[in-house]
């Protein structure tokens, strides 16, 4: 597609239920992040995958965030037992072989009950 | 650690220059970013310089980089209503690799 695309725009779950972010990265371009965007806590990064390398898991929060990606594209983000504090916007960037500058997607708004 | 840091809040007039300051901690930073971000809507590239160059423009926009006082500042010419966003600095090691953002500056243009 022509940007990156992140579904669902918006999710609303209980507490302690899984949820599941996904992202379509830019055709062609290698490398994909995870950003989450919260009040009082500006940008965190979460993730950041590169081609085949390990992904660089530095930014997870806790072992309830895990993310995959397959075949090299599409990503999904797992949250699992979700708490109040994991309410937040989900941001998805990919660039080109890591060496350009990020392009990011809309978001999903996660709002935890 | 790395830090980026921003002022919250600027208001200007429309047609006014806006002027967007921002620090930075991190002397190996070797990109620096300018990112728009309007509500509901995830955050757009404006510009990006590298740390050898001190200056650059693009059509309304002006980077201005001060490496040795590790300061950044984004000017909008000619504000515009559309102009009203939150802006983001954000710093990184290699292009592409993971950002560091600041805190934001929220940019209300006043008619």
């Amino acid at each position: 597609g022509a940007g990156v695309s992140q579904s669902p725009s918006n999710k609303v779950t209980e507490k302690g239920k899984d949820v599941e972010l996904r992202c379509d990265p830019i055709s062609g371009h290698t490398a994909l992040y995870w950003y989450r965007q919260s009040l009082g806590q500006g940008l965190e990064f979460l993730i950041y995958f590169q081609g085949n390398s390990a992904p660089d898991k530095s930014g997870l929060p806790s072992d309830r965030f895990s993310a995959e990606r397959t075949g090299g594209s599409v990503s999904t983000l797992t949250i699992q037992r979700t708490q109040q504090e994991d309410s937040a916007v989900y941001l998805c960037a990919s660039s080109l072989r890591g060496q350009s500058p990020l392009h990011f997607g809309n978001g999903t708004r996660l709002t935890v009950t | 650690g790395e830090d980026v840091e921003q002022s919250l809040f600027l208001s200007v007039r429309e047609g006014d220059s806006s002027v967007i300051n921002c620090t930075y901690t991190d002397s190996s930073s070797t990109y620096l970013y300018w990112y728009k971000q309007e509500p509901g809507a995830g955050l757009q590239l404006l510009t990006y310089i590298f740390s050898n160059m001190d200056m650059k423009q693009d059509q309304r926009l002006t980077v201005l980089l001060n490496k040795k006082d590790k300061h950044l500042s984004l000017r909008i010419a000619d504000t515009q209503t559309g102009d009203s966003a939150i802006y983001f600095c954000a710093e990184s090691m290699t292009a592409g690799n993971k950002l560091t953002f600041g805190g934001g500056t929220r940019v209300l243009v006043k008619p």
